[in-house]
Formats: structure tokens, C-alpha cells, sequence
């Protein structure tokens, strides 16, 4: 069974400092790993997924197979950062399986 | 082009009542996925359609059933309403399976 765990429920930080988003998954196969956000009032988007090696905002994640984690990462938060992440994979056809989501919370 | 639409935008039902939500596909998309999102949760895969076919189903009763249409649209359709059927239902369209999904704004739907 695939599952996705966002262990922070929400993240507070300062403007300018780094943040980290933690995202750890299960699936005994070769998944493909993604990070949507979604800012107020607007839908949910791709933000960036692990085979484009992207940096997208700014923001970097890694796909770390032995501890299969896919922490999202930015090394100075912005104010227009905060917004709802989750993260997701799909590893049969494109079903996607979402972790609960952490809401990132960037304060002047 | 608008992107993912959905109709309506908010519903309100009574228990025991059926609702059908509708989705609109990004132009040139063929694949249409649906999800629930309760309160304070991340979206759950309902099922897929292509080519007016399910291709996947997630871990849902069959009381939620969906359709989709020659022009791609598709509809979700849920009988006999629980009041734990309260939720977001988003709608997520692509170009076939491995491509990016994206979302319409989602339908909020009460059950009284």
C-alpha cells in the first residue's frame, strides 16, 4: 500500500531563515514523488516533482531512497511562501496519494 | 483557456439524497481524476476515467460512480449522502496517465 506522511501539521518561521518541510513515504516499488502547494484562494499546483530535479521558487527536494524521504527545502522563506504544501506520490498509471499537509506560515 | 472547471461551486443536501458534480478538462486533456478532501486533510483518489472508461478506482463505496462524456467532461455522482461525505471534491485533469495533473477549484459540498 502507498502511504504518505507530513509529520509538521503547520510551520512558523521568519522571513529570510530557512525552512524545511518534511515529507517521508512507503511503497515497496519505485514511486514518483511530488510537492503541490496551494496559496489562499487559489487551486492546488504543481510546485515541483523529483525527476525534473528542479528548483522551482526557489525551493529543492531530494528523493532519499534508503530513508525514502522527499524533504522540500528553501534556504530563505519569503512572506508570499506561506501557503498549504502536500506532499504526493503516484506509482500505477498517475493516482495520486496526498499526505496530510503542512501549512508554512511566513512571518515578517 | 480556463484551466479545470467544476459546477457547482458550493451544495448543500440532506442525508440520503444524491448529488452530481461536474468537471471540465483543461483543453487538450483526456484523463479525468477526482478526489475528496475532508476538512483539514489532503485529497483521497476517488477514481479515474479515460476514454469515457474507469482506469482506476480508489478506496471508496460504490456509492460514489462516475461518467465521462465523448468531449472528455466528467461527472462524480454520490447516492445515498452520509453526513460524512462533507467535503472538498476536486476535479484533476491530464494528458493520459503519466503527465501533470491539474486541478480545477473544487466543488464544497454539505451534507446536512
Amino acid at each position: 500500500a502507498q502511504r504518505v506522511t507530513q509529520p509538521e501539521k503547520l510551520l512558523s518561521v521568519f522571513k529570510g531563515a530557512p525552512v524545511e518541510l518534511k515529507c517521508n513515504y512507503s511503497y515497496s516499488g519505485s514511486p514518483e514523488l511530488f510537492w503541490y502547494v496551494q496559496y489562499s484562494r487559489q487551486r492546488l499546483q504543481l510546485l515541483l516533482r523529483h525527476i525534473s530535479r528542479e528548483s522551482i521558487k526557489g525551493f529543492t527536494a531530494d528523493l532519499n531512497k534508503g530513508e525514502t524521504s522527499f524533504h522540500l527545502k528553501k534556504p530563505f522563506a519569503q512572506e508570499e511562501d506561506s501557503a498549504m504544501y502536500y506532499c504526493a506520490l503516484t506509482a500505477a498509471g498517475n493516482k495520486l496519494t496526498f499526505g496530510g499537509g503542512t501549512r508554512v506560515l511566513v512571518k515578517p | 483557456d480556463a484551466g479545470v472547471t467544476q459546477s457547482p461551486t458550493h451544495l448543500i443536501k440532506t442525508r440520503g439524497q444524491q448529488v452530481t458534480l461536474r468537471c471540465s478538462p483543461k483543453s487538450g486533456h483526456d484523463t479525468v481524476s477526482w478526489y475528496q478532501q475532508a476538512l483539514g486533510q489532503g485529497p483521497q483518489f476517488i477514481f479515474q476515467y479515460y476514454e469515457e472508461e474507469e482506469r482506476q478506482r480508489g478506496n471508496f463505496p460504490d456509492r460514489f460512480s462516475g461518467h465521462q462524456f465523448p468531449n472528455y467532461s466528467s461527472e462524480l455522482n454520490v447516492n445515498a449522502l452520509l453526513l460524512g461525505d462533507s467535503a472538498l471534491y476536486l476535479c484533476a485533469s491530464s494528458l493520459d496517465s503519466y503527465n501533470e495533473q491539474f486541478f480545477g477549484p473544487g466543488t464544497r459540498l454539505t451534507v446536512l
